[in-house]
């Protein structure tokens, strides 16, 4: 069953420090891996996207890794912000021959605490 | 920078009433998608569009739901008949090409639906 799952489910840290969110998933056949953050009530906003070949990818402050072999996938952002509060979610695609789906993981919230 | 534009910004409606969706990708994309997201759960992803017939489409996506692309514009998601369960936020959203490569999606602001 193609699934995404991500942790922690919640997270608080003070502003300045870094964190580490993770992602696991059993999606396949793989296509590409992508971190959106979500602000309350808004639509997802892209961070990075990976494909196969790609095992890290910075956008600013955030950087995303990639183990396809391990099927896991982290985002770690560097000194926080007060408006790094938001969800986290990690977005897996798979393509077959003829179809392709999209799975959403539950998301981390995150808060940065002044 | 361009963007996804949805309207309106929040809907309500009563049980058993259809509504219409309304959204405005960006206009060189040309796939389209419409995602679901219940209070509190994860996105969950409806249909996607392409070439003015659908693409593809989750198991949410039953005979209540359609969409359209009714001019070189809009592409709209109506609900038929809506559910007290309908009750979400609708996320529009558009790319280049199909999302299985390095192409970005773009997310529109969404479209809060309550139905009473």
């Amino acid at each position: 069953k193609n699934q995404v799952e991500q942790s922690p489910q919640s997270l608080i840290i003070l502003e300045g420090k870094n964190c580490t969110l993770q992602c696991n998933y059993t999606v396949s056949p793989f296509s590409n891996l992508r971190w959106y953050k979500q602000d309350t009530g808004r639509g997802p906003v892209s961070l990075t996207i990976m494909t196969f070949s790609e095992n890290t990818k910075s956008n600013g402050r955030y950087t995303a890794t990639l183990d396809a072999d391990t099927k896991q996938s982290s985002l770690h952002i560097t000194a926080s912000q007060l408006s790094d509060s938001a969800s986290y979610i990690c977005v897996v695609s798979a393509h077959y021959s003829s179809a392709s789906k999209i799975i959403f993981g539950s998301g981390t919230r995150l808060s940065i605490r002044p | 920078e361009p963007e996804v534009t949805q309207t309106p910004s929040h809907q309500v409606t009563q049980m058993g009433q259809e509504v219409i969706l309304r959204c405005v990708p960006i206009s060189n994309h040309l796939y389209f998608y419409w995602y679901r997201q219940i209070l509190g759960q994860k996105v969950e992803f409806l249909v996607s569009f392409y070439n003015n017939e659908i693409s593809e489409k989750s198991e949410i996506f039953d005979d209540q739901f359609s969409v359209e692309r009714p001019d070189g514009s809009n592409f709209t998601l109506k609900i038929r008949s809506t559910k007290l369960e309908d009750s979400a936020m609708y996320f529009c959203a558009s790319s280049e090409d199909r999302p299985t490569g390095s192409y970005e999606q773009y997310f529109g602001p969404g479209t809060r639906l309550t139905v009473t």
